[in-house]
C-alpha cells in the first residue's frame, strides 16, 4: 500500500498565503483530493481533480501537482481557514483502494 | 443533495462485533458511485476502511481486511460496516461517505456524514 506524508503543522499570518504539501508515490499516477476539518466537524472536501473546488468552496483555495508532491495553497488565509487539511489518493497499485495523509494543522495568526 | 447519517451503537465491548449503517438521503445508492467507511481515532488522522460499489464489489484496507465486512441494502438505501473482533484501537469516529471519480479516475470523497463516536470498552 501506499503512504501519504504532510507536515504536521504549519502556521500563516491572517491575509498571507500558505501552501501545504503531500508527498507519495502514488500521486505521480494519481491526483489528490483535500480536505478541511474543524474541530469536532466532519470533513469537508475543498479541492479534488488536482484544482477543481466544489460549489461553495472560495477560490482563495487551489491545487497542484508536480511528481510525487500534491500541494494546496490558500491565498490570502482568514481566519475560519484554521483548521487540519487532509490529502487523499488512490493507491498506487491501480485497485479501488485508498489513503489518506498524516494532516497538516494550518494555525492563522 | 444526497445526505449520510451514521447510526448504531457507542459502545462496543472488547472482541465483539462492531456494527453501523449509514443511511443515505437524496440519491439512490443503486444508482452509481461507490459508498464507503473512513474512521478517526480521537487525536489522530483519518484512515479509509473499505468501499462497496452498487454492484456488491468490495474494497477494503488491506490492515484491516480480514476483520471487515460492507454491505448494501438498497430496498434501505443504506450501507452497512461492520468490523470483528475489535480491540481499544478501533475506538474512534466512524465516518461513511460517499466517493466520486474524476475524470481521469482520481477518487475524492464528496459527501460525508457527520460520524458517530464508538467507544471499544468493558
Amino acid at each position: 500500500s501506499s503512504e501519504l506524508t504532510q507536515d504536521p503543522a504549519v502556521s500563516v499570518a491572517l491575509g498571507q498565503t500558505v501552501r501545504i504539501t503531500c508527498q507519495g508515490d502514488s500521486l505521480r499516477s494519481y491526483y489528490a483530493s483535500w480536505y478541511q476539518q474543524k474541530p469536532g466537524q466532519a470533513p469537508v472536501l475543498v479541492i479534488y481533480a488536482k484544482n477543481n473546488r466544489p460549489s461553495g468552496i472560495p477560490d482563495r483555495f487551489s491545487g497542484s501537482s508536480s511528481g510525487n508532491t500534491a500541494s494546496l495553497t490558500i491565498t490570502g488565509a482568514q481566519a475560519e481557514d484554521e483548521a487540519d487539511y487532509y490529502c487523499n489518493s488512490r493507491d498506487s497499485s491501480g485497485n479501488h483502494l485508498y489513503v489518506f495523509g498524516t494532516g497538516t494543522k494550518v494555525t492563522v495568526l | 443533495q444526497v445526505q449520510l447519517q451514521e447510526s448504531g451503537p457507542g459502545l462496543v465491548k472488547p472482541s465483539e462485533t462492531l456494527s453501523l449503517t449509514c443511511a443515505v438521503s437524496g440519491y439512490s445508492i443503486s444508482s452509481g458511485y461507490y459508498w464507503g467507511w473512513i474512521r478517526q481515532p480521537p487525536g489522530k488522522g483519518l484512515e479509509w476502511i473499505g468501499s462497496i460499489y452498487r454492484g456488491g464489489s468490495t474494497y477494503y484496507n488491506p490492515s484491516l481486511k480480514s476483520r471487515v465486512t460492507i454491505s448494501l441494502d438498497t430496498s434501505k438505501n443504506q450501507f452497512s460496516l461492520k468490523l470483528s473482533s475489535v480491540t481499544a484501537a478501533d475506538t474512534a469516529v466512524y465516518y461513511c461517505a460517499r466517493t466520486n471519480y474524476d475524470s481521469t479516475g482520481c477518487p475524492f470523497f464528496d459527501s460525508w456524514g457527520q460520524g458517530t463516536l464508538v467507544t471499544v470498552s468493558s
